[in-house]
Order: C-alpha cells, then structure tokens, then sequence
C-alpha cells in the first residue's frame, strides 16, 4: 500500500515565478492536509481539502497562496510570485474519513533564490 | 488558541538506555487527541503514538509508550531500550476533535543517541 506521494521533492523557483507542489494521497484516503515548516520550527498547518471542496482554509495565506483537490487526480498546493521567504518544507498529509491521524508525505522544499 | 509547548531542544541518550520527552499543550476542550511524530534526516514525517483524552489508560507501542496527565496537560514520550534509529526530530501535536482537523506542533526535540 502505496503511502503519501509528493513531488517534486525539491523544488527551485527565482523571486516572482510560480511554484505548484502535487501530492497524492494514500489509497483509500479521502482527506488531504498542507503544512508548512521553516527551518528550526514545527509544522504550521495551511489548509483543508477533500475532493473538490476546501474545507478549512484558515492557514493559509491571503494572497498567492491556493489550493485544490479536484475529481481526479492530486492535490496541488499553488505559490504564485514566490518571494524568498516562501523558502520551506511544504508537508501533505492524508487521512480516511472519520479519524484523526494524519499520515504524511515526504515533503517538498521549496527554494526561493 | 492551542499551544503546545516542548521545552527541551535536544536530548541525549545512550543506546539501550531510556529517555523521556516532554510535551505540554494548553486547551479548554475536554476531549482531544494528542500524537507523537518522528522526523529523520529523511524529513519523513512518521507517526509514533497516538492518545485519546477520554482514554485513561496511556498508550503503548512496542519500545514507546506515553504518559498523559490529563489535568496537567502534560503528554510525555518515553523510548525504552533506545536504538541508534531512534536519533530524530520528536514532535508532539495536538488535535481538538470536535470536526476541526488541523494539527497543531510543538517545535521539536532533537534526540541524539550515543553508541
């Protein structure tokens, strides 16, 4: 059983392009999550999603920063005209309907030069 | 808002020996759940524990087990027998229930085990 699949595991991106991070979550696994961490600190969480709907959004940033789960196919955590202090670890994390436990993917870390 | 607190930045610990890692959280709900998450040099994030608040009893895996003092909001990780695949990152989080989702983390512990 396939875990957490996230790509690109490394990303870099120059000050104002757009970064796009994808994740897919485990089989069977309705619930998708995004967090943050900055370097020295824990995860920060983002954002919310099962399929097609964003259900808590209060992590996230105002502006640049979006995100979906369509019908088919990944989740995709969009960073449009990236500044350097977007330069972090960008966690995914899926869960099955009805629980708690959240079991994560492997990270994307995002460079901003 | 919940805050979860983890006070001690690194630890040490000698291989087979045993180590304990705090963790305090501040919450008004009375159901809750707490985890404990371990991150390598993988940056894998990997789940260790997990507790329910209405449980008593603390909960156990293998080498790791807990001690959750509720009225305290206290959630220690004890590793017994420590192995050099123990040296990580330890987080602790915390989840409110009640149809909030979000995890919220400690900042850390990094533990080092020593041959």
């Amino acid at each position: 059983n396939a875990g957490v699949m996230q790509n690109p595991r490394h990303l870099v991106r120059r000050r104002g392009q757009e970064a796009r991070l994808r994740c897919s979550p485990m089989k069977g696994h309705s619930h998708v999550y995004w967090y943050r961490q900055l370097p020295e600190e824990g995860l920060k969480f983002m954002v919310y999603l099962q399929k097609e709907n964003i259900i808590d959004e209060s992590g996230m940033p105002k502006e640049r920063f979006s995100a979906e789960f369509p019908k088919e196919g990944p989740s995709i955590l969009r960073i449009q005209q990236v500044v350097r202090g977007d330069s972090a670890a960008y966690f995914c994390a899926s869960s099955p309907q009805f629980t708690y436990e959240q079991y994560f993917g492997p990270g994307t870390r995002l460079t901003v030069t | 808002a919940q805050t979860v607190t983890q006070s001690q930045p690194e630890m040490s610990v000698q291989e087979a020996e045993t180590v304990t890692l705090s963790c305090t959280y501040d919450t008004s709900e009375s159901d809750y759940y707490l985890f404990w998450y371990k991150q390598p040099p993988s940056r894998q994030m990997i789940l260790v524990i997990r507790q329910e608040a209405y449980k008593q009893q603390n909960a156990t895996e293998n080498r790791f087990s807990v001690n959750f003092q509720k009225a305290a909001k206290s959630f220690s990780l004890k590793i017994s027998d420590s192995q050099l695949g123990d040296a990580a990152m330890y987080f602790c989080a915390y989840n409110s229930g009640a149809g909030s989702y979000q995890l919220t983390f400690g900042k850390g512990t990094k533990l080092s085990v020593i041959p």
